[in-house]
């Protein structure tokens, strides 16, 4: 089956710093690779999506991916944190068989003043 | 577009009480899920619908919970009895037929509560 790993389940910035949050996949073949993110008592909104062509994705809000194959990876990254990026963000892939989606554990992005 | 809706936003209710969780997908969408989200347990999907047909329910906790899709515009998600340990927050979530396509659309979320 299809599933997706975050890694660190807490991740703390400090404005202005760069955003790295991780995500790898276990699939030989990853069609459809998904960032959502979580903002406090909100439901999940889209942030990016891979799909085919550009391995650079780029997102709402100044966030961007890579797709990496060789390293079964779709890190997400913003250059500069804001304060309103505080929030939990996953990473999901297509279930296999169901089309329904797999999503990661989530990582929770603290953003210091 | 109004996008998924759900409703109540938050219930409270005691164990052993029915609860009826209720859903409205984008217009024109064709799958819905149900999640459920819980610290310990992260999201998991409950159910899947194609079509206004249950196409996955393998996700269903127990015979507690039960889900139905009437039509292409409506779908709850009852528990009866509630419990203390089915407090979460549910979400719904509905999607496109394009066959490339497994982008989901969430709504806010009910947050339930059991006393």
């Amino acid at each position: 089956a299809q599933s997706v790993t975050q890694l660190g389940s807490h991740v703390s910035v400090s404005e202005g710093a760069l955003v790295l949050l991780r995500c790898n996949y276990s699939s030989s073949v990853p069609p459809y690779l998904f960032w959502y993110v979580q903002y406090p008592n909100q439901g999940l909104q889209l942030l990016l999506k891979y799909t085919t062509g550009a391995t650079l994705v780029k997102g709402i809000n100044g966030f961007e991916a890579e797709f990496k194959k060789s390293e079964t990876s779709f890190h997400l990254t913003k250059p500069s944190a804001h304060m309103s990026d505080a929030a939990e963000y996953f990473c999901a892939v297509p279930g296999t068989g169901r089309r329904a989606l797999t999503f990661g554990s989530g990582t929770r992005l603290q953003v210091q003043p | 577009d109004a996008g998924v809706i759900q409703s109540p936003r938050h219930e409270v209710t005691e164990m052993g009480q029915e609860v009826t969780l209720r859903c409205k997908p984008i217009s024109g969408h064709n799958s819905l899920f149900w999640y459920r989200q819980t610290m310990m347990r992260g999201l998991e999907l409950l159910i899947y619908f194609n079509n206004n047909v249950p196409i996955d329910d393998s996700g269903m906790p127990e015979d507690r919970f039960s889900a139905k899709m009437p039509n292409a515009s409506f779908s709850t998600l009852k528990i009866q009895p509630s419990e203390p340990r089915d407090s979460a927050v549910y979400f719904c979530a509905s999607r496109g037929d394009s066959r490339s396509s497994y982008e989901q659309y969430f709504g806010p979320g009910t947050r339930l509560t059991v006393t």
